[in-house]
């Protein structure tokens, strides 16, 4: 089956800090990974996203590349800020399971200014 | 992008009593919803897949009759706690697909219940 791995939290990073979260995943056939944000006492909201092996998702300065060999699609930025203190979620959709999700357990990241 | 939104975002009721959420796509007809439990610094954990007018599909765990879900519509599924329980206290959270090509699914905000 599919399974979503995440580094456990929280993260206590000060301002302006490099920030890495690592996801690995395991998956029957070829997957699609996410990153999903989710802001204190809001849903989810999608970061960035890769569908196929060496695509690099980005978007307000996160980044992660879909590596296939090691199975991984850590989540990085070069300069946190305070307003990046939030849950970030790892997630992957194989096409064998519809459009269904599926979610590593979460990495809570607090940053400090 | 699209939006869903959920209402209530809140309630809190007595054991025993029943809860309906709501969940609707504001500006896109939503094909299938998702319907996810989140408990206290833990992941989101798949309940059921609901798809406009047919039953929806329920995770193995989840009892179907306690978590009675409709999708009479396009743009609206609901979620009804049947008999709630303090144990049934977590945030709920919906999503919803379109249907298109980009397979993207939008998510609300949450509903916090809260059953004492």
């Amino acid at each position: 089956g599919n399974s979503v791995t995440q580094m456990e939290g929280p993260v206590t990073l000060s301002e302006e800090a490099f920030l890495t979260i690592n996801c690995t995943y395991t998956a029957t056939g070829y997957p699609s990974l996410f990153w999903y944000v989710q802001y204190p006492g809001e849903g989810l909201q999608l970061l960035l996203k890769a569908t196929k092996a060496d695509d690099k998702g980005s978007n307000k300065g996160f980044e992660a590349t879909y590596r296939k060999e090691t199975t991984s699609f850590h989540l990085e930025k070069g300069s946190v800020q305070v307003s990046d203190s939030a849950v970030y979620f790892c997630a992957l959709r194989t096409g064998n399971a519809g459009n269904m999700l599926t979610f590593g357990g979460g990495t809570r990241l607090m940053v400090k200014p | 992008g699209a939006v869903v939104s959920q209402h209530p975002s809140w309630v809190i009721c007595k054991s025993g009593t029943s809860v309906k959420i709501e969940c609707r796509s504001l500006d896109f007809q939503a094909t299938t919803m998702f319907w996810y439990r989140q408990f206290p610094k833990q992941s989101l954990m798949l309940m059921a897949t609901s798809n406009e007018g047919s039953k929806a599909t329920y995770e193995q765990g989840v009892e179907k009759d306690k978590f009675l879900i409709n999708h009479a519509s396009l743009t609206l599924s609901t979620l009804t706690v049947t008999s709630a329980h303090p144990e049934d206290s977590s945030f709920y959270i919906c999503s919803a697909h379109s249907g298109t090509s980009s397979h993207e699914q939008f998510f609300g905000p949450g509903t916090r219940l809260t059953v004492l």
